[in-house]
């Protein structure tokens, strides 16, 4: 089962706005990450934080991580046409799974000009 | 080199056939991802390496998928006996270590006719 949630399935903003994204997990995690995906081709990595941080900035980037609730946010500030696409939280837990990442769904992202 | 390399980037198979799917990573990345992908889809866990460690293959849909890595550098994926479910992105990651943020291949798209 996936572990990551993502929430809304598709957002869709004008040029300038804000953007956010949420993650909901399941079980305890060691660190979680985001990425981005053009074309449904290869992802990249945009940002990564540890358990044990509760916030993260990377450029227009934002992410928040609250353990207690399980959750995580993405925020892309002043959004540009070139943001347009698909955004995924993964999870990476401890113990033996530690290093494998499970990704969610992913959030469809649209940013008209 | 300087990204993770994949090949074929598309591959269209008969059903029934064997495919081998290759990923060159990035020099000196210890660890190696395998996922796949279906149509607006999220990543499925496949298969990772980790420097000399047995690779945790409880990913693995069936027993018709195999990989191996030669020399701690590149992976082949094995379908065995391809199926039509089996078409979908197959994605390859590499990382300088676990717990850090992977950087993807392009992916081989798979088509099984």
């Amino acid at each position: 089962s996936q572990q990551g949630e993502e929430d809304p399935q598709a957002l869709s903003i004008q040029e300038g706005e804000n953007a956010t994204m949420n993650c909901s997990y399941k079980t305890s995690i060691n660190n979680l990450q985001w990425y981005r995906q053009n074309s449904g081709r290869g992802l990249v990595h945009l940002i990564l934080i540890r358990s044990n941080e509760r916030e993260k900035h990377s450029g227009r980037l934002r992410v928040t991580l609250d353990t207690s609730k399980k959750s995580s946010s993405l925020l892309i500030t002043a959004s540009r046409a070139a943001d347009t696409a698909s955004y995924f939280c993964a999870t990476g837990a401890g113990g033996t799974s530690y290093g494998k990442l499970t990704f969610g769904q992913g959030t469809i992202l649209t940013v008209h000009p | 080199g300087a990204g993770v390399s994949q090949s074929p980037s598309n591959k269209v198979t008969e059903k029934g056939k064997d495919v081998e799917l290759r990923c060159d990573p990035i020099s000196g990345h210890t660890a190696l991802y395998w996922y796949r992908q279906s149509l607006g889809q999220g990543l499925e866990f496949l298969i990772y390496f980790q420097g000399n460690s047995a690779p945790d293959k409880s990913g693995l849909p069936s027993d018709r998928f195999s990989a191996e890595r030669t020399g701690g550098s590149v992976s082949t994926l094995t379908i065995q006996r391809t199926q039509q479910e089996d078409s979908a992105v197959y994605l390859c990651a590499s990382s300088p270590d676990t717990g850090y943020g992977y950087t993807f291949g392009s992916g081989t798209r798979l088509t099984v006719v």
